[in-house]
């Protein structure tokens, strides 16, 4: 059972450039959502998709795009990197049922130089 | 919106002493708690959660944290800390927002283990 996949692990773009990340749930959730950690700040919600279909901007949403796919499928994309969005980001999934718990992947260590 | 804060960015023990990992929360209606624990590279993985019913919730690898709604507090604790649970540790609560079920993550403590 592979839960919460994200790709890539790593990745080390220049300032400009452009990247999607990927992330994919086998357990049939309806919601999808994009973190990104920074020190001492947690993690902060970039983007949420509450159903397939839909999505809806987080806290941080400046510079990201995403696009849910279909009900697996959950990307985001910098279109224009910044030494800024230099982080860590985590995908995860969720039942929508509130007392549920959230699934996350293992995270994209991105540095933007 | 409901938000969370951790009280201590680093806390560090003696292996053997106790943990206390300190959360509180805001919140309008009856909370859903969690706390997560995130090993050095890797995603976050549930330790437990409060949803409803008996106040006590016990985790995995011998951690329990208290709900407390008269002091809006959720504090994980272990009574004999292990060189094994160095690691970062989140309390989160269950928000809906926007018709939208999130999550609001704390801003995360560091726990470090001494021999």
């Amino acid at each position: 059972n592979a839960g919460v996949t994200q790709t890539p692990k790593f990745q080390v773009l220049k300032t400009g450039q452009s990247m999607t990340l990927q992330c994919a749930q086998d357990m049939n959730h309806n919601s999808m959502y994009w973190y990104r950690q920074d020190p001492g700040m947690g993690l902060r919600l970039i983007y949420y998709s509450a159903s397939e279909g839909t999505t809806d901007k987080g806290e941080v949403p400046n510079g990201y795009n995403v696009s849910r796919l279909n009900k697996r499928e959950f990307s985001l994309r910098l279109e224009s990197a910044a030494p800024s969005q230099t982080s860590v980001y985590f995908c995860a999934s969720r039942d929508i049922v509130p007392d549920t718990e959230a699934f996350f992947g293992q995270g994209t260590r991105l540095t933007v130089v | 919106a409901q938000s969370v804060t951790q009280l201590g960015s680093h806390v560090s023990v003696s292996e053997g002493a106790l943990v206390l990992l300190r959360c509180n929360y805001s919140s309008s209606v009856p909370p859903y708690l969690f706390w997560y624990v995130q090993y050095p590279n890797q995603g976050l993985q549930l330790l437990l959660k409060y949803t409803t019913g008996a106040t006590l919730v016990k985790g995995i690898n011998g951690f329990e944290a208290e709900f407390k709604k008269s002091e809006t507090s959720f504090h994980l604790t272990k009574p004999s800390a292990h060189m094994s649970d160095a690691a970062e540790y989140f309390c989160a609560v269950s928000d809906f927002d926007q018709g939208a079920q999130k999550l609001v993550f704390g801003q995360g403590t560091r726990l470090t283990i001494n021999p």
